[in-house]
C-alpha cells in the first residue's frame, strides 16, 4: 500500500518568514495530494491541494509543489503569521483511499 | 451546504463496552470514511463506506465495524472497548470532482475516553 512521510515534525518560524513541509509517496498511482490544516481542538481543515497532472498551485500566501518523478510534494507558506501555527498533515490519493502523513507542528513566533 | 456533522463529540466507556458513533455527510457525498487519530500515531484509516457498501478497510481488528444508511449517513461500532481506543474519531465526507479525485472534508469528530 501507500507510505507517506512528512518533514519535519515540528517547525517553528519567526513571524514574516516562510515555512516548508516536505512529504514522499510510494505509490505511484496516487493522483491527488491535499493538505489539511488542523487547529487545536478542531478539526482538519483542507487549505490546498493539487493533482498530478499539476506542477504547482498557488492560493495567496501558501503554494504547493509535485514533483511526480521523485514522488515529493511540498507545502511553503509565505509571510508566515500567528495565526499560521497549527498542525499540517499531507495525504497522498487514489480513488478515495486517502494515506495521511504524521503531521507537522508549525509554530509561529510573534 | 452544513458542513458534516458528528454524534456524540465526547464520550466516556469503560473497558469491554461498546459504543456506536454517528455521523452525517455534507449533502449530496455519497462517501464516508472514517478515521482515528490519536497523538503517537497521526490519522489511521478505518474504513470507506460508499452507496452503503464498504469500499476499503483499513488495518484495524474486527471489533471496529461500520455501516452506511441509504441517506448516506454512517455510523462506526467499536465492541469490547480497550484503554488503546482511545483517540479522536473522525469522519470525512468525501465529492468526486473533475479528474477523479475525490476531495474530503472532515466532521469535528468525536473525543472517545475509555477509562
Amino acid at each position: 500500500g501507500e507510505n507517506v512521510e512528512q518533514h519535519p515534525s515540528t517547525l517553528s518560524v519567526q513571524e514574516g518568514d516562510s515555512a516548508v513541509i516536505k512529504c514522499t509517496y510510494s505509490d505511484s498511482a496516487s493522483n491527488y495530494f491535499p493538505w489539511y490544516k488542523q487547529e487545536l481542538g478542531k478539526r482538519p481543515q483542507l487549505i490546498i491541494d493539487i493533482r498530478s497532472n499539476v506542477g504547482e498551485k498557488k492560493d495567496q500566501r501558501i503554494a504547493v509543489t509535485l514533483n511526480k518523478t521523485a514522488k515529493h510534494f511540498s507545502l511553503h507558506i509565505t509571510e508566515t503569521q500567528p495565526e499560521d501555527s497549527a498542525v499540517y498533515f499531507c495525504a497522498a490519493s487514489s480513488g478515495n483511499q486517502f494515506y495521511f502523513g504524521t503531521g507537522t507542528s508549525l509554530t509561529v513566533i510573534p | 451546504k452544513a458542513g458534516v456533522t458528528q454524534t456524540p463529540r465526547y464520550l466516556i466507556k469503560t473497558r469491554g463496552q461498546q459504543v456506536t458513533l454517528s455521523c452525517s455527510p455534507i449533502s449530496g457525498h455519497r462517501s464516508v470514511s472514517w478515521y482515528q487519530q490519536t497523538p503517537g500515531q497521526g490519522l489511521q484509516f478505518l474504513f470507506e463506506y460508499f452507496s452503503e457498501t464498504q469500499r476499503n478497510k483499513g488495518n484495524f481488528p474486527g471489533r471496529f465495524s461500520g455501516r452506511q444508511f441509504s441517506n448516506s449517513r454512517s455510523e462506526m461500532n467499536v465492541s469490547t472497548l480497550e484503554l488503546g481506543d482511545s483517540a479522536l474519531y473522525l469522519c470525512a465526507s468525501s465529492l468526486v470532482v473533475a479528474g477523479g479525485a475525490y476531495e474530503q472534508y472532515f466532521g469535528p469528530g468525536t473525543r472517545l475516553t475509555v477509562t
